[in-house]
């Protein structure tokens, strides 16, 4: 399958700190890319849609001046947590489509916030 | 907009034995419904989809059917491992929207 590259796999950041994370698809060209949130044992929860070369769509109660994303190449996205706090400690995971409506995942982000 | 439920939100099995998950979505509209299987602390990975133009699809010891008339879907591990342990989740994709529904996951655990 089609593989999707994200970076870092984990960071940790002091509180009030920026954090960017990287989302690549590596050999294809993604329009359209994902942003999910994951909490320990739950399912993934869709913050905001990356669409290159336009502003990103984020799902309600998502604050779109936090969690700023870019999608400045059809291979590349990218997810800044901004002035971070504990409470933004989670896993983070990205995913692009591929033609044919095939969704793959980065292999995801653990972000701590101390 | 989409809503995917599924269940049962855990399953153990013995080895050997199969395992099915079940999922329904509401959205008549939905035509592409994949499923995932995610370790602790790792990525989703895609395992097999489904597309409305279809019934049912296998792969090797997984299989999916679809029911579009009743609007659920089901995963069937045969002859499970331990390996097959993990978190796994159904999705469905509406044919009119971009954004994938997710159900909330079934942590399946293979007893040896």
């Amino acid at each position: 399958g089609a593989v999707v590259s994200q970076h870092p796999s984990r960071v940790i950041c002091k509180s009030g700190t920026s954090v960017k994370i990287e989302c690549r698809s590596l050999d294809f060209q993604a329009t359209t890319m994902f942003w999910y949130r994951q909490f320990p044992k739950k399912s993934l929860m869709l913050m905001a849609t990356s669409n290159e070369g336009s502003k990103a769509t984020y799902e309600q109660g998502v604050e779109k001046d936090k969690f700023l994303i870019n999608h400045a190449s059809l291979t590349l996205s990218t997810l800044t947590v901004t002035s971070a706090h504990p409470e933004d400690s989670s896993f983070y995971i990205c995913s692009a489509r591929e033609q044919g409506n095939t969704i793959y995942f980065g292999e995801g982000s653990w972000l701590t916030v101390v | 907009g989409e809503n995917v439920e599924q269940h049962p939100s855990t399953l153990s099995v013995q080895e050997g034995d199969s395992a099915v998950i079940k999922c329904t979505y509401s959205d008549s509209a939905s035509n592409y419904f994949p499923w995932y299987k995610q370790e602790l602390g790792k990525r989703p990975q895609l395992i097999i989809d489904i597309r409305s133009n279809v019934g049912e699809k296998k792969d090797q010891r997984i299989a999916v059917t679809l029911n579009k008339t009743a609007k659920h879907f089901s995963l069937h591990i045969t002859e499970t491992q331990p390996e097959d342990s993990a978190v796994y989740f159904c999705a469905a994709l509406p044919s009119n929207d971009y954004k994938l529904s997710f159900g909330a996951g079934t942590t399946v655990t293979v007893r040896a």
